[in-house]
């Protein structure tokens, strides 16, 4: 089975355009969430989805960022407009609560370089 | 509130040799599970253990095992026989049941070397 699938794997971008970073969670899961990895911060939980229905946005930072999932198999998170300080590494994960014990099978990662 | 505390942000140890992962938790919760996720220069998160807090017995997959001690609210990686793939940061997590909300918090990690 496939595992996670995150694009792109790199994305260099200026200050002040917009960022798209997509995932694909592994079929049938029904839960998504979207985690940020920075050395200052570590691991921080943006937002998570289950079902496609945002249920805890607590961790998105500011306006700037959203999140969308329109269907079971399809999830993007967006920067508008970036900012150097938004420079990390965005992960993917999901997980089946109902039959797997909640464990979160994580994507490969978006190395995200604001200039 | 609930927090993960990994005290030993660097460790290293010999090839062939046991090395032991600390993580500790704090939590009004009683029913949750804990994790060890591995993350190697490669930056992939990967599952390495799995521990659910009504089990009495400690987990293992294969090299690894955990000393879950639930009074003391500690939860160790023991890794024998050590690799040199094993070079990686360790991340605890912890992920409580009750709430519903199938959240994990995150240990701030300990970045493992093995010497060859």
């Amino acid at each position: 089975d496939a595992g996670v699938i995150q694009s792109p794997r790199h994305e260099v971008t200026e200050m002040g355009q917009e960022v798209t970073l997509r995932c694909k969670p592994i079929s049938g899961h029904n839960s998504l969430f979207w985690y940020r990895q920075t050395m200052m911060r570590g691991l921080e939980l943006l937002i998570y989805f289950n079902n496609n229905v945002p249920i805890d946005d607590s961790g998105m930072p500011e306006d700037r960022f959203s999140a969308k999932m329109p269907n079971a198999s399809f999830s993007t998170l967006k920067i508008q407009p970036s900012e150097p300080r938004d420079s990390a590494v965005y992960f993917c994960a999901s997980s089946r609560p109902d039959k797997e014990s909640d464990t979160q099978y994580f994507g490969p990662g978006t190395r995200l370089t604001v200039l | 509130a609930q927090t993960v505390t990994q005290s030993q942000p660097e460790m290293s140890v010999q090839e062939a040799e046991t090395v032991t992962l600390s993580c500790t938790y704090d939590t009004s919760e009683s029913n949750y599970y804990l994790f060890w996720y591995k993350q190697p220069p490669s930056r992939q998160m990967i599952l390495v253990i799995r521990q659910e807090a009504y089990k009495q017995q400690n987990a293992t997959e294969n090299r690894f095992s955990v000393n879950f001690q639930k009074a003391a609210k500690s939860f160790s990686l023991k890794i024998s026989d050590s690799q040199l793939g094993d070079t990686a940061m360790y991340f605890c997590a912890f992920m409580p049941l009750t709430s519903g909300t199938y959240k994990y918090i995150f240990g701030t990690g300990t970045r493992l070397k093995v010497l060859a």
